[in-house]
């Protein structure tokens, strides 16, 4: 079945780095745009970052522009996040999700992101 | 930068229909998108571009968008209909509402 399925979460240390992949299965991986998405803990949905299906095509939220890449892997069905400089109000659920024109129809479980020291 | 603006809560009573709005301006002219949220679980789209379901939603959800406010309509509402719902459009970048708790009463 199609599955999407978070990994690399932790705790870091503020100014950190942490790199979170999204590994996808049941589907062909490289005909989708695909997104991070994240959750502060009691808070809503914020849109972090997405790639086009051949990578070419990157966008950011501004709260991560400049510390934050996504990247994917076509071969190997996968989607990074690498999070460089990170602060404490990173601190989420980060979840990737595929993307079917402008809305978000698959998502994973989550991985859970904490920066503290 | 555009805004949308949901409730932070509504209550509805059992078998009844629960509508959550999603106010922006001009938001009618945009694709809405609808997730529904249950604790400690992932968001799963429940409504995409204003009134569609994916499959295996039930047909008691439906939506609808004109003027500066869209809808969700959840008809018949159950007990495990209890959850946070976000709306979502694109406007340059992806945006989401802040979101309703629903609570069935």
């Amino acid at each position: 079945q199609v599955q999407l399925v978070e990994s690399g979460g932790g705790l870091v240390k503020p100014g950190g780095s942490l790199r979170l992949s999204c590994a996808a299965s049941g589907f062909t991986f490289s005909d989708y745009y695909m997104s991070w998405i994240r959750q502060a803990p009691g808070k809503g949905l914020e849109w972090v970052s997405y790639i086009s299906s051949s990578g070419s095509t990157i966008y950011y939220a501004d709260s991560v522009k400049g510390r934050f890449t996504i990247s994917r892997d076509n071969a190997k069905n996968s989607l990074y996040l690498q999070m460089n400089s990170l602060r404490a109000e990173d601190t989420a659920v980060y979840y990737c999700a595929q993307s079917r024109a402008d809305a978000f129809d698959i998502w994973g479980q989550g991985t859970m992101v904490t920066v503290s020291s | 930068s555009y805004e949308l603006t949901q409730p932070l809560s509504v209550s509805v009573a059992l078998g009844q229909t629960a509508r959550i709005t999603c106010g922006g301006n001009n938001i009618g002219s945009k694709n809405v998108h609808w997730y529904q949220q249950k604790p400690g679980q992932a968001p799963v789209l429940v409504i995409y571009r204003d009134s569609n379901r994916p499959s295996g939603i039930p047909e008691r959800f439906s939506g609808s968008n004109s003027g500066n406010t869209a809808t969700l309509t959840i008809s018949r509402a159950q007990a495990g209909d209890e959850a946070d719902y976000y709306c979502q459009v694109w406007d340059s970048s992806p945006l989401f509402g802040g979101g309703t708790k629903l609570t069935v009463l």
